[in-house]
């Protein structure tokens, strides 16, 4: 079946312009986790959504980042007044339920590389 | 902050060598899991281990874990050069902490 899909795959953006990120996870999967990876490093975690709600923000870098699921389907990500440090690659996953003793692996798009000029 | 640590950073090795990378956490666990991120591309689980298992094989993958030194290690027998990828590993606070990663180069 159809995995997860990020689009755009690539997004040049001047310093100060807002941007939306968009991911579509796999069909049924209820959880949804938004992942920043800054070039040659790991994965910095921003969100993760339960359905359509957002228990924990608190990885979110600043103000300017949000994010919201609708209909426990596609979910973007908007990064409002962009700043050169917001360049990275902001992968998505989707896994069948969030967290438990018993995880669910996670299920990665491919990424948007966002350029911030 | 991250919880698993992935050591060595950087590994390149032979093809056909066995390669062999750490991965150290601060906190207990349920689960670890592994990952592979090819150039440019999102993660894949490769396999996971629960807190209860010590050793865990899925074809040339071996994973080992050791709760009491808060470790495990991800061995890839008889390396090939699709091998080539950084690894990752990733422990099951509710957000999945994924550590640094060790990115593996196999030379043909």
């Amino acid at each position: 079946g159809a995995g997860v899909s990020q689009s755009p795959s690539n997004k040049v953006t001047e310093k100060g312009k807002d941007v939306e990120l968009r991911c579509d996870p796999i069909s049924g999967h209820t959880a949804l986790y938004w992942y920043r990876q800054r070039l040659g490093q790991g994965l910095e975690f921003l969100i993760y959504f339960q359905g359509n709600s957002a228990p924990d923000k608190s990885g979110l870098p600043s103000d300017r980042f949000s994010a919201e699921r609708t209909g426990e389907s596609v979910s973007t990500l908007t990064i409002q007044r962009t700043q050169q440090e917001d360049s990275a690659v902001y992968l998505c996953a989707s896994s069948l339920r969030v967290f438990s003793s018993y995880n669910s692996p996670l299920h990665f798009g491919n990424g948007t590389r966002l350029t911030v000029t | 902050s991250q919880q698993g640590e992935e050591d060595p950073q950087a590994l390149s090795i032979q093809e056909g060598e066995n390669a062999t990378m750490n991965c150290s956490y601060k906190t207990s666990i349920n689960n670890l899991q592994w990952y592979r991120q090819n150039s440019g591309r999102g993660l894949v689980h490769l396999i996971l281990i629960r807190s209860n298992e010590r050793e865990k094989h899925s074809g040339r993958l071996r994973v080992t874990l050791d709760t009491s030194k808060k470790s495990s290690s991800l061995l890839i027998t008889a390396s090939r050069a699709a091998d080539t990828a950084s690894y990752f590993c990733a422990t099951d606070d509710y957000k999945l902490s994924f550590g640094a990663g060790t990115t593996v180069t196999v030379r043909a």
